[in-house]
């Protein structure tokens, strides 16, 4: 199993309607977890991070984090066509020599309809 | 605030020379980490400085080392450049909080190996 799991989509929703986005992760990975936002032929902007079990909202973004089953979502409410971009979930993989670096997922592609 | 900025934007070498790019952090971050974005390959962890001191690297052989300045700006440096070096390297910048990195990424250096 890989450390963090994405499926590459893409995910195709309407405008207006909540975009769901998973990353399942090994027992590999710590419990730091991001979400990440990256544009064609642009770098990663950060849009979430989450540490605790449960959900932490932020706008119109909400992270939610299930250790016990080992996944971490984002939903993005009212999606929009400016949403259209690859997220990348990324977590802390676990033991002293793997501190400070981020194992990132492949990225799922999002695609938001008018 | 000014974001983390990269130089330069985009790189052209041929196989076999040296290639060096160049990080500024965000003001106050004192942690640069260093990725490469190959295509089909995701994001993939380098190198980590902090307070002066590489304090973790990746899987990517020792032509891929670099340093960081007294001011926390860094540079990558890649010796003996191959085709397959050819990606998107991204650096990024945080404040050291323990284990909850929260790392913000630069716009990128394009380095192409011809």
């Amino acid at each position: 199993q890989k450390e963090v799991e994405q499926n590459s989509g893409p995910l195709s929703v309407p405008e207006g309607a909540i975009a769901s986005l998973n990353c399942t992760y090994s027992d590999r990975v710590s419990q730091s977890f991001f979400w990440y936002r990256q544009y064609s032929g642009k770098s990663p902007e950060l849009i979430m991070s989450i540490y605790s079990n449960g959900d932490k909202e932020d706008g119109r973004f909400t992270a939610q984090l299930n250790k016990a089953s080992q996944y971490v979502s984002l939903l993005i409410r009212d999606s929009q066509p400016s949403d259209s971009a690859t997220y990348l979930c990324a977590g802390s993989p676990r033991g002293s020599g793997n501190t400070g670096k981020l194992i990132f997922g492949q990225g799922t592609t999002l695609q938001v309809k008018p | 605030e000014a974001g983390v900025t990269q130089s330069p934007t985009h790189l052209i070498k041929t196989r076999g020379q040296q290639a060096t790019l160049r990080c500024s952090p965000i003001s106050g971050h004192t942690s640069v980490y260093w990725y490469q974005q190959a295509l089909g390959l995701g994001l993939q962890f380098l190198l980590w400085y902090d307070e002066g001191e590489e304090r973790n690297r990746g899987n990517f052989p020792p032509r891929f080392s670099g340093r960081q300045f007294p001011n926390y700006s860094s540079e990558l440096n890649v010796n003996a450049l191959e085709l397959e070096d050819s990606a998107l390297y991204l650096c990024a910048s945080s404040f050291r909080q323990g284990w909850s990195y929260e790392q913000y990424f630069g716009p990128g250096t394009r380095l192409t190996v011809t």
